[in-house]
């Protein structure tokens, strides 16, 4: 089945680590976002991708890093860096240059940094 | 910054319609209105979208004012497995720079 996937479902690091996170889609969509939320709080954008190969920094990008060497993948690295890493993170594609569509979200990271 | 307001919470009876809200007056002409729903430690799921016209799918209805400044998600017979946070976005998709920005939405609680 088509779809986006996250993995692992639960991280654990400790602090001072690097940590990528994984996020593959095989739905052919040329964009691809990643969020973190907090408890209680809403979806925050941390990096989003238009096409292979570029980026751009959403409203918290500090302390991450992204990669878009092919269409289907858009790892998330969390650097030592970020000072408050502990969070679950979501992953979203959607088609771009359509007039209207929707955004199609993996079942995210639980990372927990201790 | 998230280009909609919506009311932080809301309780509905199990069985009655589920009214949620959504004010998005800076909303511009080609961008569409878009309605998700994230249920407890899990990704946002797609319910609908539209731009003018009311629209109505398997999940819910939507309802956009004449002048498009805000918009009601109706589920019709709330239940239980309807209780979730759900989210009011605007987005344009042909946009080079399509963000889509969440706001905090709304908590619905559905009552036994």
């Amino acid at each position: 089945d088509g779809g986006i996937t996250q993995s692992p479902k639960y991280l654990f690091r400790k602090e001072g680590q690097n940590v990528t996170l994984s996020c593959e889609q095989n739905l052919n969509h040329d964009a691809m976002y990643w969020y973190r939320q907090d408890p209680g709080q809403g979806l925050r954008l941390i990096y989003y991708s238009q096409i292979v190969n570029d980026f751009q920094k959403g409203d918290i990008a500090e302390g991450y890093s992204v990669s878009r060497e092919k269409k289907e993948s858009f790892p998330l690295t969390v650097t030592s860096a970020q000072k408050n890493p502990t969070a679950f993170y979501l992953c979203a594609s959607s088609i771009r240059g359509g007039l209207d569509t929707e955004a199609f979200f993996g079942q995210g990271t639980r990372l927990t940094v201790v | 910054d998230a280009k909609t307001t919506q009311p932080p919470s809301m309780d509905c009876a199990e069985g009655r319609a589920a009214n949620l809200p959504c004010n998005h007056s800076t909303i511009s002409g080609n961008e569409y209105v878009y309605w998700y729903r994230q249920i407890h430690s899990q990704g946002p799921q797609y319910i609908i979208h539209g731009l003018k016209n009311n629209e109505t799918n398997e999940m819910a209805s939507l309802i956009i004012t004449e002048d498009r400044k805000s918009s009601t998600l109706i589920l019709p017979h709330a239940t239980l497995r309807d209780t979730a946070v759900y989210y009011c976005i605007v987005r344009l998709s042909l946009n080079r720079d399509d963000k889509i920005i969440f706001g905090k939405g709304t908590r619905l609680h559905i009552l036994p």
